[in-house]
């Protein structure tokens, strides 16, 4: 049950595109369509913005999107905005029938 | 409104214990999996539990196996961890999570505090 890995940050100008990879085996992110993404705020709990790798809940920004290649997903956020300033946790359901989730990723709008 | 509320935290001596429970309101609790994660002080996210629907289902963190028991109260919509062996690795704030399916959690409450210390 490895954590994920995921760069421990990833910054970007305002405006501008970024994208956060979540790397796994084929035992969790390879292996099944099961990969979510979670934004985390200092001090608040996790609010989540992609399930289903792809998917996002009612009332989460167009901005935000999800995609998986292999063992590999990715979160891509376009148009960068200040309030985008936070952690970014990927998890994946695994073989084990448990779920693990990624080291996290800070990003900084610059 | 979905809302989950989380409760039982403190501070424990390490081998002690402690029950954390959660209420929710808002859905049909008794049609949702449940799970519990937690993240240590200034640490990433850690998934700790998960049990199904009907309770009859349970899957734990290797870490944890054998020391934290997950249940449920459908009758009461409550969610709970006992919490047995306690080390200085588990101190973390403990969050509870909707887990509809495999896809992800779709509500999380706001956490409670457990520090394992002497």
């Amino acid at each position: 049950q490895s954590a994920l890995t995921q760069p421990a940050s990833v910054s970007g100008s305002p405006g501008k595109s970024i994208t956060i990879s979540c790397t796994g085996t084929s035992s969790d992110v390879g292996g099944y369509n099961f990969v979510s993404w979670y934004q985390q705020h200092p001090g608040k709990a996790p609010k989540l913005i992609i399930h289903d790798v792809i998917n996002r809940p009612s009332g989460v920004s167009s901005r935000l999107s999800g995609s998986k290649s292999g063992n590999t997903a990715s979160l891509t956020i376009s148009g960068l905005q200040a309030e985008d300033e936070a952690d970014y946790y990927c998890s994946s359901y695994t073989s084990s029938t448990t779920f693990v989730f990624g080291t996290g990723t800070k990003v900084t709008v610059l | 409104e979905v809302q989950l509320v989380e409760s039982g935290g403190g501070l424990v001596q390490p081998g002690g214990s402690l029950r954390l429970s959660c209420a929710a309101s808002g859905f049909t609790f008794s049609s949702y999996g449940m799970s519990w994660v937690r993240q240590a002080p200034g640490k990433g996210l850690e998934w700790v539990a998960n049990i199904k629907e009907a309770g009859g289902e349970k899957y734990y963190v290797d870490s944890v196996r054998g020391r934290f028991t997950i249940s449920r109260d459908n009758a009461k919509n409550s969610l709970h961890l006992q919490m047995d062996s306690l080390r200085a690795e588990d101190t973390a704030v403990y969050y509870c999570a909707r887990t509809p399916g495999r896809g992800g959690s779709d509500y999380w409450g706001q956490g409670t505090l457990v520090t394992v210390s002497s």
